[in-house]
């Protein structure tokens, strides 16, 4: 089945600076890598999704890469606020497979801006 | 649209007892929901694909008899943790999928997740 690996655990940037954070999977036939923003208790919130068919995706401050070659996917904050501190994760799927598309999550990353 | 929601949101029980809870998509109709469960400060692990009118399909390491599952309408799955045990509290979350096209089919989306507490 796929594994999803995510990096770092924990991040800590000021206001204003780019946070970067990384995702590697295992299978190849995954073609749907969403990641998503939760706060404590709630739900995950899908911030930026991006299909196996581009390379890159922006919306705003939040850009989405991915390298199929490579199997790694990559979300990238930018001018980061207070906001913004979350646990975020990395998922893969194989949608439209014999999965169902199924979503596998990455670790996490707990990530903190300080003002 | 697509939205997504759980009952109870919150619930105790007593050790032994059991719960369930409920998952609704409440503007599309879901054929393909799914299970997860969340412990505290670790990440979202899939429990099982639940598909309308046919039995689910459990994770590795899931009891199918302890969490029963049932989708039983397009617009609805229950998940039943039977015989519950203090190890069995978590936070649980569905999601569904809209495979009617009005909506992303490759987007899940989630319901608000119920924090289960047993005694």
């Amino acid at each position: 089945g796929e594994n999803v690996e995510q990096h770092p655990s924990t991040l800590s940037v000021q206001e204003g600076d780019s946070a970067v954070i990384k995702c590697t999977y295992s299978d190849s036939a995954s073609n749907y890598f969403p990641w998503y923003k939760q706060e404590l208790g709630k739900r995950p919130q899908l911030i930026i999704d991006i299909r196996s068919n581009v390379g890159e995706k922006k919306d705003q401050r939040i850009a989405v890469t991915l390298n199929k070659t490579a199997k790694h996917f990559s979300l990238h904050i930018t001018e980061t606020q207070p906001e913004d501190s979350a646990v975020y994760f990395c998922a893969a799927s194989d949608a439209g497979g014999t999965s169902y598309g199924k979503l596998t999550f990455g670790q996490g990353t707990i990530l903190t801006v300080h003002p | 649209g697509a939205v997504v929601s759980q009952h109870p949101s919150r619930v105790i029980c007593k050790s032994g007892t059991s719960v369930k809870i409920e998952c609704r998509s409440l503007d599309f109709q879901a054929t393909t929901m799914f299970w997860y469960r969340q412990f505290p400060k670790q990440s979202l692990m899939l429990m099982a694909t639940s598909n309308e009118g046919s039995k689910a399909t459990y994770e590795q390491g899931v009891e199918k008899d302890k969490f029963l599952i049932n989708h039983a309408s397009l617009t609805l799955s229950t998940l039943t943790v039977t015989s519950a045990h203090p190890e069995d509290s978590s936070f649980y979350i569905c999601s569904a999928r809209d495979n009617t096209g009005r909506n992303s089919v490759y987007e899940q989306y989630f319901g608000p997740g119920t924090r289960l507490t047993v005694t």
